[in-house]
């Protein structure tokens, strides 16, 4: 398996524009997770799917984050509109059982947001 | 998930064997202890976990002792490529979030 794939890997647009960042997990995998991280704030949980439901979205910051898992191996998360300080390092991780199982994590999303 | 604590950074030098310490007084019986490593613009990766006493791995070794409110991880002879920041997580298996802290931030010098 090529593992978690992100992408893009780099992503530039201006403020008030909608982005959208894609994971495709490890196949088999039934959990899947996205992450901010920010030098800041360090690495913050976002929200995290199991079997493609979401099951904790409460480290979503606003409503302009939304994320979506329309099938076992896709999943998206969308901001809109963008603001400047989403700038940050955005990753998708998946495991095979849970939290407590390995997790892996994608190449991460560098967005700037100018 | 159980709180926990540790370094916020270290510096060691190359060939040396680091030692990181993190507290969790309040893990459960039912919690394993898990770390990570994260390199500059990587996303984490799993190093090692464990419930009680030792295990190692070809990356590192894991001591907890029989209370578990604390582990050690220990990496032999470091050289400069694990320069990196180093998560300890504890509990996860209670809500299946993976919540990491702050690490700690290793720096190995030449």
């Amino acid at each position: 398996d090529a593992g978690v794939i992100q992408s893009p890997r780099h992503e530039v647009t201006e403020m008030g524009q909608e982005v959208t960042l894609r994971c495709k997990p490890i196949s088999g995998h039934d959990y899947l997770f996205w992450y901010r991280q920010t030098m800041m704030r360090g690495l913050e949980l976002l929200i995290y799917f199991n079997n493609n439901v979401p099951i904790d979205d409460s480290g979503m910051p606003e409503d302009r984050f939304s994320a979506k898992m329309p099938n076992a191996s896709f999943s998206t998360l969308k901001i809109q509109p963008s603001e400047p300080r989403d700038s940050a390092v955005y990753f998708c991780a998946s495991t095979l059982q849970g939290g407590n199982t390995e997790a892996f994590f994608g190449q991460g999303t560098r967005l700037t947001v100018v | 998930l159980a709180k926990t604590t540790q370094p916020i950074s270290m510096d060691s030098y190359e060939g040396q064997e680091v030692n990181i310490t993190c507290s969790h007084n309040n893990i459960a019986t039912n919690d394993y202890i898990t770390w990570y490593q994260q390199f500059p613009s990587q996303g984490p990766r799993f190093i090692i976990q464990g419930y009680k006493t030792k295990v190692t791995n070809e990356v590192a070794s894991l001591f907890i002792p029989a209370d578990r409110k604390s582990s050690t991880l220990s990496l032999p002879r470091v050289s400069l490529s694990d320069t990196a920041v180093y998560y300890c997580l504890v509990g996860m298996n209670r809500d299946d979030k993976i919540i990491f802290g702050k690490g700690t931030r290793l720096h190995i010098l030449p």
